[in-house]
């Protein structure tokens, strides 16, 4: 059972690049999240999804688009890469367990 | 505006003692808290969590409370071992307990536990 399984776990982009980080959990969960995790600021939620077709911000969405055309998987989209969005990105599946998600691995991403 | 805040950016005890964690929330409609915890290169792990309803929940070495009145909540580790070092993050749903896998972090606590 894999879990939360994302891909790459490392990348470099120029300025104005664009990219898709992938995003697949093999556990049926309805719920998916992405977060980046900055040094001093934690964990904070980019963009949200209850379901296949349904997707939300949340607290950091700008230069991020998100899609859900399945249950499994939910890619996160950077258009045009900026230097700010040098990060460790998260994504999430949660079951209706109140609150309790299961991370992938992360992807580090530096912008340059 | 953070609403979910670790004050402590580290600590550092001795194997065998105890540790404490905390955690000050501004958000009185928070009505589920978690702890996670993350070793470097990988993802946040659930360690436990406690509903509003209660001021305790325990699970094995681990004990998180509760105190609504201050919109405060500790995680203890009893006894702590070199294997608790990581970094905890105290987190809530953003609209309670059904905004499922929808959360908000604290900044995160380093915790190293020496031999």
């Amino acid at each position: 059972n894999a879990g939360v399984t994302q891909t790459p776990k490392f990348q470099v982009l120029k300025t104005g690049q664009s990219m898709t980080l992938q995003c697949a959990q093999d556990m049926n969960h309805e719920y998916m999240s992405w977060y980046r995790q900055d040094p001093g600021m934690g964990l904070r939620l980019i963009h949200y999804s209850v379901g296949a077709g349904i997707t939300d911000q949340g607290e950091v969405p700008n230069g991020y688009n998100v899609s859900r055309s399945t249950t499994e998987d939910f890619p996160l989209r950077l258009l045009s890469a900026a230097p700010s969005q040098t990060s460790v990105y998260f994504c999430a599946s949660s079951s209706t367990n109140p609150g309790e998600a299961f991370f992938g691995q992360g992807t580090r991403l530096t912008v340059v | 505006d953070q609403q979910v805040k670790q004050n402590s950016p580290s600590l550092s005890v001795q194997e065998g003692r105890i540790s404490i964690l905390n955690c000050d929330y501004t958000n009185s409609m928070f009505d589920y808290f978690l702890w996670y915890k993350k070793y470097p290169a990988e993802g946040p792990t659930f360690l436990i969590s406690i509903s509003s309803i209660k001021d305790k929940n325990e699970d094995g070495r681990f004990t998180v409370f509760l105190n609504k009145s201050a919109k405060h909540l500790s995680l203890h580790i009893v006894p702590s071992q070199p294997g608790d070092s990581a970094v905890y993050f105290c987190a809530a749903p953003y609209a309670g307990g059904t905004s499922y896998g929808k959360l908000t972090f604290g900044q995160g606590t380093i915790l190293t536990v020496h031999p």
